[in-house]
């Protein structure tokens, strides 16, 4: 299968910025995503971008790819302590099968 | 957006017996459903695609005789654990697909196998 690789931990102080960051290696995705992850819940889906989108921009969420490095962040803005979670990113160049990187864990110090 | 419930939330067995998850699209008709397996602090690992009236396509390393996945119908899918021991204890989730839509997650399953 495909690689996405995050780091594994990022922690901040409440109400400073956090990037998270997701390489991959199949140029073939069409779509990337970003999912949150509360404790013992499921994935939410937080936002995505297309291949063919530089930047995308969604109140306090901004994602940046990089086609040419394969290279995908995430940016909340204003981070509270309810950001805390793990956070994956995701790509799929069929829409049927997803990859998934191995998530960061996002710490808000209050 | 869609919604995808899976039941039970939370289930608790004897190793040794079968356990079955159900994963249903609330809203919409899913063409498409997924079974994924998380460990703790581990990312998703996808275990199986089914799709509507097929056999389940299963990854490699994914035991199709213990990990029984049947997608009987548009909004319902199950997993049956057969045989379960404290190595399958996991988080279960699935995802649901409609034809040329967002795949959409279920909440999870926490199976733990005593």
């Amino acid at each position: 299968g495909e690689d996405v690789e995050q780091s594994l931990f990022l922690s901040v102080r409440e109400g400073d910025s956090s990037v998270i960051n997701c390489t991959y290696t199949d140029s073939s995705s069409t779509y990337l995503y970003w999912y949150k992850q509360e404790p013992g819940a499921g994935l939410q889906l937080l936002t995505y971008i297309f291949s063919n989108m530089d930047m995308k921009q969604d109140q306090r969420l901004t994602v940046l790819l990089n086609k040419k490095d394969k290279h995908l962040s995430l940016r909340i803005a204003d981070t509270q302590t309810g950001d805390s979670a793990i956070y994956f990113c995701a790509e799929t160049n069929t829409g049927n099968q997803f990859y998934f990187g191995t998530g960061t864990s996002l710490t808000v110090i209050p | 957006g869609a919604v995808v419930s899976q039941h039970p939330s939370w289930v608790i067995c004897k190793s040794g017996t079968s356990v079955k998850i159900e994963c249903r699209s609330l809203d919409f008709q899913a063409t498409t459903m997924f079974w994924y397996r998380q460990f703790p602090k581990q990312s998703l690992m996808l275990m199986a695609t089914s799709n509507e009236g097929s056999k389940a396509t299963y990854e490699q390393g994914v035991e199709k005789d213990k990990f029984l996945i049947n997608h009987a119908s548009l909004t319902l899918s199950t997993l049956t654990v057969t045989s379960a021991h404290p190595e399958d204890s996991s988080f279960y989730i699935c995802s649901a697909r409609e034809l040329g839509d967002w795949q959409f997650f279920g909440p999870g399953t926490r199976l733990t196998v005593l």
